[in-house]
Parts: structure tokens; C-alpha cells; sequence
């Protein structure tokens, strides 16, 4: 299995839901991430993890609250999000060994809309 | 902190035409990789080049490191209408623990004219 997973497709929200994303691989990597893509903009980087820690929070607002329940699992939990939040959310995976060739696997992303 | 550049933002070239992207880091980079972005797609990794001056070939496409490390280039040979995209370039720096961070450059978008 070569395929970072990620839930739901699509997702519509008001300003005052709660709403998860979820990413999943089951390659063995031990580093994971959370992008955020506006539209003709490159991914940029908001959360990394490695080891199931967080070892980077790119001075993300509270509203966006990560979790890894375990080595396959990356949540992004959603809170009182603005419209301007709105973007493709995109998970990646990487392997963790220093001998290899350390690319990321995207995942298809999350195509959230704030209303 | 890290940044690349990259131009052009946008390239419209007939089918057949050649193409060639080029980043630029104001620092020396360890390492470059290379991810092309299908449009309504995710990036996919193309490649990864880490030593000066090296030179990678994948068919029509062929990737360079400058001699400085800061510095790279994706010439595509030929192009064809599946080579339609966004191509980033993305340098590495080590983030700790196992995990890797990428600055993205801008990228650019490749229009293939049939």
C-alpha cells in the first residue's frame, strides 16, 4: 500500500462547527504533515509530526488543532474556522530513515469552504 | 529562513515545444526535490537531486543541480498534453527527529497547447 488516504472529499462548513479531517498511510512512515494550498499557491507546511509528536507548529491559530492517535493516523481538528481558512488541506507522509530518499507522499486533500 | 524562487509563474508552449523551470535559493540548499501538481491533483514527487552539479534524466525530462547547490532546473524535452501542470521545486531542511520540511517554490504552470 503506496497511498496516503485522506477524509472527507469535500466538506462545507459554518463558522461555528466542529468538523475532522483525517489522513491515513500505512507505509511505515514515522514523519507526517498538514499543508494548507489557497488556489494557485504552493502547499504550505502547518503541522509536522514525527514519532507520533508534534515537532513543528508553523504558527498556526488555535483553531486548528492536530492529533496522531497513532503512527497511521493524522487528524486535524476544526474549530470556529473564518472564510479565509477556506483551501485545500493537504496530508503527507515521509519515511524517517536518513539512508533514503526522504519524498512525501500527498494524499488527495481535504477541499474545505468556510461559510 | 529558507526560501526558493521560482520562474517563470506561468508557461503556455505548443506540443512538441521544449519547457525548462528554474529555482533559486538564497541559501545552500542540502538537497532539492522536484513534485509536478495535475490540476483538481496532488503533488507527486518527481525526484530528489542532492549532489553539486548533478545532472538526472527521467525520458523527456531532465533535472540539474547547479554547482553551488543553489540552484536547479526541470527541462522537459518534446512536451506532450499529460505534461500539464504545476511543476514546484521544494528545498529540504531537517526538521528533527526523522521528519523533513519543505519550502515550496512558487511553481509553474505548464499550459501544452495541442
Amino acid at each position: 500500500d503506496t497511498e496516503v488516504t485522506q477524509t472527507p472529499k469535500h466538506l462545507v462548513m459554518g463558522m461555528t462547527n466542529k468538523k475532522s479531517l483525517k489522513c491515513e498511510q500505512h507505509m511505515g512512515h514515522r514523519a507526517m504533515y498538514w499543508y494548507k494550498q489557497k488556489a494557485k499557491k504552493p502547499p504550505e507546511l502547518m503541522f509536522v509530526y514525527s514519532y507520533e509528536k508534534l515537532s513543528i507548529n508553523e504558527s498556526v491559530p488555535s483553531r486548528f488543532s492536530p492529533e496522531c492517535p497513532n503512527s497511521s493516523l493524522l487528524n486535524l481538528h476544526l474549530h470556529a474556522l473564518q472564510p479565509e481558512d477556506s483551501a485545500l488541506y493537504l496530508c503527507a507522509s515521509s519515511p524517517s530513515s536518513p539512508l533514503r530518499v526522504n519524498e512525501q507522499f500527498f494524499g488527495p486533500g481535504t477541499r474545505l469552504t468556510v461559510l | 529562513g529558507q526560501q526558493v524562487m521560482q520562474i517563470p509563474q506561468y508557461q503556455h508552449v505548443q506540443e512538441g515545444e521544449d519547457f525548462t523551470t528554474y529555482c533559486n535559493s538564497s541559501t545552500t540548499l542540502s538537497n532539492i526535490q522536484w513534485y509536478k501538481q495535475r490540476p483538481g491533483g496532488h503533488p507527486v514527487f518527481l525526484i530528489q537531486l542532492v549532489k553539486s552539479g548533478e545532472v538526472k534524466k527521467q525520458k523527456r525530462l531532465t533535472f540539474q543541480f547547479g554547482e553551488a547547490k543553489k540552484n536547479s532546473s526541470l527541462h522537459i524535452t518534446a512536451t506532450q498534453t499529460t505534461d500539464v501542470g504545476t511543476y514546484f521545486c521544494a528545498g529540504i531542511s531537517y526538521s528533527g527527529a526523522g521528519s523533513y520540511q519543505l519550502t515550496f517554490g512558487k511553481g509553474t504552470k505548464l499550459s501544452v497547447i495541442p
